[in-house]
């Protein structure tokens, strides 16, 4: 089946620690989505991509970092530098590279929690 | 810039009774609006989709939308609730050109009373 997959479900970071995010999808989608969601404030995009090795900042860019090497992955790393990273991370793609109008397809998600 | 406003953060409603979520729109430009459901602790899912073509929009598990340009507007319905639409639910506004992307409303979460 064709889909988004995210993991791990949950993440733990310590203090002063970097994690970081898988998103993959089977798609075959160009473009593909980082949203962070926190209680009563509904989604905000982090970073996105609409082809493979170009990336563009987002709303909350900041403290966060990613990659697209691959047409099928874009992980998303929390750095040290993001000092309120509790949240629930949702990965998305969608099919072209204008993203006008097109339905994003999301994953699972992934919950991060500091120690 | 584009925005999304869902008033009321949490509805209650009556398994049978009628499901009405709202949600108006700013846009400067035509619109795409979408309706998504997300159940506890998983993605998003998408009900819905305004393209221009029709101004009501049907969707999945008996969900519709009607567009209504003069009232910026954009609420969804459901004629009879069932304890598993039980959920919250996002409304979400892209613009047909330009470099806003997809933009969330706050959300609405959906109790189901028996």
């Amino acid at each position: 089946d064709g889909g988004i997959t995210q993991s791990p479900k949950y993440l733990f970071r310590k203090e002063g620690q970097n994690v970081t995010l898988s998103c993959e999808q089977n798609l075959n989608h160009d473009a593909m989505y980082w949203y962070r969601q926190d209680p009563g404030q509904g989604l905000r995009l982090i970073y996105y991509s609409q082809i493979v090795n170009d990336f563009q900042k987002g709303d909350i860019a900041e403290g966060y970092s990613v990659s697209r090497e691959k047409k099928e992955s874009f992980p998303l790393t929390v750095t040290s530098a993001q000092k309120n990273p509790t949240a629930f991370y949702l990965c998305a793609s969608s099919p072209g590279t204008s993203g006008f109008g097109e339905t994003q397809y999301f994953g699972p998600g992934t919950r991060l929690l500091v120690l | 810039a584009q925005s999304v406003t869902q008033l009321g953060s949490h509805v209650s409603v009556s398994e049978g009774a009628l499901v009405l979520l709202r949600c108006n729109y700013s846009s400067s430009v035509p619109p795409y609006l979408f309706w998504y459901v997300q159940y506890p602790n998983q993605g998003l899912q998408l009900l819905l989709k305004y393209t221009s073509a029709a101004t009501l929009v049907k969707g999945i598990n008996g969900f519709e939308a009607e567009f209504k340009k003069s009232e910026t507007s954009f609420h969804l319905t459901k004629p009879s609730a069932h304890m598993s639409d039980a959920a919250e639910y996002f409304c979400a506004v892209s613009p047909d050109f330009g470099n806003e992307k997809l933009t969330f409303g706050t959300g609405t979460r959906l109790t189901i009373i028996p």
